[in-house]
């Protein structure tokens, strides 16, 4: 059972285009979600994060935007370059006594075609 | 200021033989993660460790792998008398303190070859 929802296995999009990455989760007690991007060959780079308390994160041309009564977030990419073609794992976190624990997804593959 | 370091890189290992798997967690880091992951999988978490300490290995197989992180040396994580299935890249990740709101550093990754 897979508290952390990533659906889309692949996406593919055009340079200069909007990419957008979803995650579902089930577990009422995450409270702070990350995004990780990892190259083939590489370790996973952390992107991005959000608090709960928070509806949305910016950095640059990367927006997290969480929506807690759906129990869904989504990263986006805009505008997206072809460099920022990897995995994206969605990842989140709770406190489960002495230790938080982290719950990640199985990721999305993102291309961004030139 | 080195990243998480991981070697070897790539190990070859016939069913039966042990593999050992080492950590050198970015410098001021003092929390250990390993990670695996298997093929068309995502990351799965195995065991969380402090230096000589383990904080939760409720991820880790109960045979045949160990994981340590002595007081000197890196982080190793052992797996004995391997089979095909343990074929994986495995991820060492390291934090200045625990797991969760703070970012892992993940290194590069071992993979793991049984034949």
């Amino acid at each position: 059972d897979q508290q952390v929802k990533q659906n889309s296995p692949s996406l593919s999009v055009q340079e200069g285009r909007i990419s957008i990455l979803n995650c579902d989760y089930t577990n009422s007690m995450f409270d702070y979600f990350l995004w990780y991007k990892k190259y083939p060959a590489e370790g996973p780079t952390f992107l991005i994060s959000i608090s709960s308390i928070k509806d949305k994160n910016e950095d640059g041309r990367f927006t997290v935007f969480l929506n807690k009564s759906a129990k869904h977030l989504s990263l986006h990419i805009v505008p997206s370059q072809p460099g920022d073609s990897a995995v994206y794992f969605c990842a989140a976190s709770y406190n489960a006594g002495n230790n938080r624990k982290l719950i990640w997804g199985l990721g999305t593959s993102l291309g961004v075609n030139p | 200021n080195a990243g998480v370091m991981q070697n070897p890189r790539h190990l070859v290992r016939r069913r039966g033989q042990e593999a050992r798997l080492r950590c050198s967690p970015m410098k001021g880091h003092s929390h250990v993660y390993w990670y695996r992951q298997l093929p068309e999988e995502g990351l799965k978490f195995m065991v969380y460790l402090q230096k000589e300490n383990i904080i939760d290995e409720s991820g880790m197989p109960k045979e045949r792998f160990s994981a340590e992180f002595p007081k000197e040396g890196p982080s190793i994580l052992r797996i004995q008398q391997v089979v095909r299935g343990d074929s994986a890249a495995y991820f060492c990740a390291s934090s200045p303190s625990g797991h969760g709101a703070n970012v892992l550093t993940f290194g590069a990754g071992s993979r793991l070859t049984v034949l």
